[in-house]
């Protein structure tokens, strides 16, 4: 069975602090996708990225990067120089497989960043 | 604008009686997507959809049911069988080959009194 645990239950760092959010997952397929939502206070879940298990490259974009790793099985997020905007709950989520899988979900961190 | 729509936001039930959550897309997804969320929770699959008039349960469809009559709509009933119902529900759908990226709508949050 597939299993994401995000340990992490709250952080709260300063503005403009990097901050990393853990991702630890487990599944027996050698196909698998990993995906970061962010939920804002709004409530609706925001795509940020999704990687698949053959692609260990790690990813930037703007303030974002993910750090992919199969031997440790992580997929950890980091925030770089944090903005207020960039409080809310970031969910990391596993599908196994091919086509539409279901999704599994960490129980989320809460991230706030204090101006 | 393409997305996906729940409506209404809010809503409020007694205890008893059943409850129709609305999910439209108009993204041409093929699949379709309800989870539920609790607090300090992550989401939990409710029911799924691959295709029109196919429906499959997920991993709390207790007390739950779906239909699936049309591509852009997916409407969950939540019945008087489920024993907790009050907690925010969200619709989600992807693309039949867009292999897994769900796009969530915004929710609805359901309070049974």
């Amino acid at each position: 069975a597939q299993k994401v645990t995000q340990a992490q239950t709250e952080i709260s760092v300063v503005e403009k602090e990097d901050v990393t959010l853990d991702c630890v997952y487990e599944t027996r397929d050698t196909t698998y996708y990993l995906f970061w939502y962010k939920q804002p206070p709004s409530g609706e879940l925001v795509f940020l990225i999704r990687r698949n298990s053959f692609d260990e490259q790690n990813e930037i974009s703007g303030r974002y990067s993910w750090n992919f790793q199969k031997s440790t099985s992580s997929f950890n997020f980091t925030i770089t120089a944090s903005q207020v905007v960039d409080s809310a709950v970031y969910f990391c989520a596993l599908s196994e497989g091919h086509g539409n899988e279901k999704l599994t979900f960490g129980t989320g961190t809460r991230l706030t960043i204090i101006p | 604008d393409g997305g996906i729509t729940q409506s209404p936001k809010y809503l409020f039930r007694k205890e008893g009686q059943n409850v129709t959550l609305s999910c439209e897309q108009n993204l041409n997804h093929d699949a379709m997507y309800w989870y539920r969320q609790d607090p300090g929770q992550g989401l939990r699959l409710i029911y799924y959809s691959q295709i029109v008039n196919d429906f499959q349960k997920g991993d709390i469809a207790e007390g739950y049911s779906v239909s699936r009559e049309k591509k852009e709509s997916f409407p969950l009933t939540v019945t008087s069988a489920q024993k907790n119902p009050t907690a925010f529900y969200l619709c989600a759908s992807s693309r039949e080959g867009d292999t897994d990226t769900q796009y969530f709508g915004p929710g609805t949050r359901l309070t049974v009194l």
